[in-house]
């Protein structure tokens, strides 16, 4: 059972534009969400994380959007380089012990 | 500072044979994690090691695999009698410390088996 659904599984947009990326949960206790960034042959690399008790969180480009209530979470990139073509992943956790993934978002920005 | 590494990079082995791969945390993280990444696919977790603390292994997906942590740093996975669907990459992570929940990644060590 996929305990992180994410959507979609690739997308294509032109350089400034905005990708979205979103994923779903199920399970209530988790409460931390990482997104992170993986190029080829190289392993992930955290991007931005959030907690629930807040709704949105920005660090630079990369913007989360969180709905508690809707068990949503989305990954928003503003003004899309060519340099962020790579595949992206959303997680979710409850304890740190285990972290789950979703199956990964390969994004190709066009110049 | 250094950042995690793994050993080898690449491992081609014969199906039925055991293997071995290694990953070095970040010096002074005291929680490490195994995944394993198949082709097209997240990240599926395999074992946890937190300090001092029995490893939650519940995620291992047979006995064929064990995975072990010296002095609370190198770790090593350890695949026995291997299968054709062992082959992926697979990644190790370290944390600062439980609480902290970011996770760094290695380059992980692309597996292959004939």
């Amino acid at each position: 059972q996929q305990q992180v659904k994410q959507s979609p599984q690739s997308l294509i947009v032109q350089k400034g534009g905005i990708p979205i990326i979103n994923c779903a949960y199920e399970n209530t206790a988790f409460d931390y969400f990482p997104w992170y960034q993986q190029f080829p042959g190289k392993g992930p690399a955290l991007l931005i994380a959030i907690r629930p008790d807040v709704s949105e969180k920005k660090e630079g480009r990369f913007t989360i959007s969180f709905n508690k209530s809707a068990k949503q979470f989305s990954l928003h990139i503003m003004d899309s380089q060519p340099g962020d073509s790579a595949t992206y992943f959303c997680a979710a956790s409850s304890t740190g012990n285990q972290f789950y993934f979703g199956t990964g978002t390969s994004l190709t920005v066009i110049p | 500072g250094a950042g995690v590494s793994q050993s080898p990079s690449n491992k081609v082995t014969e199906k039925g044979k055991d293997v071995e791969l290694r990953c070095d945390p970040i010096s002074g993280h005291t929680a490490l994690y195994w995944y394993r990444q198949s082709l097209g696919q997240g990240l599926e977790f395999l074992i946890y090691f937190q300090g001092n603390s029995a490893p939650d292994k519940s995620g291992l997906p047979s006995d064929r695999f064990s995975a072990e942590r010296t002095g609370g740093s190198v770790s090593t996975l350890t695949i026995q009698r291997t299968q054709q669907e062992d082959s992926a990459v697979y990644l190790c992570a370290s944390s600062k410390r439980r609480s902290s929940y970011e996770q760094y990644f290695g380059p992980g060590t692309r597996l292959t088996v004939t």
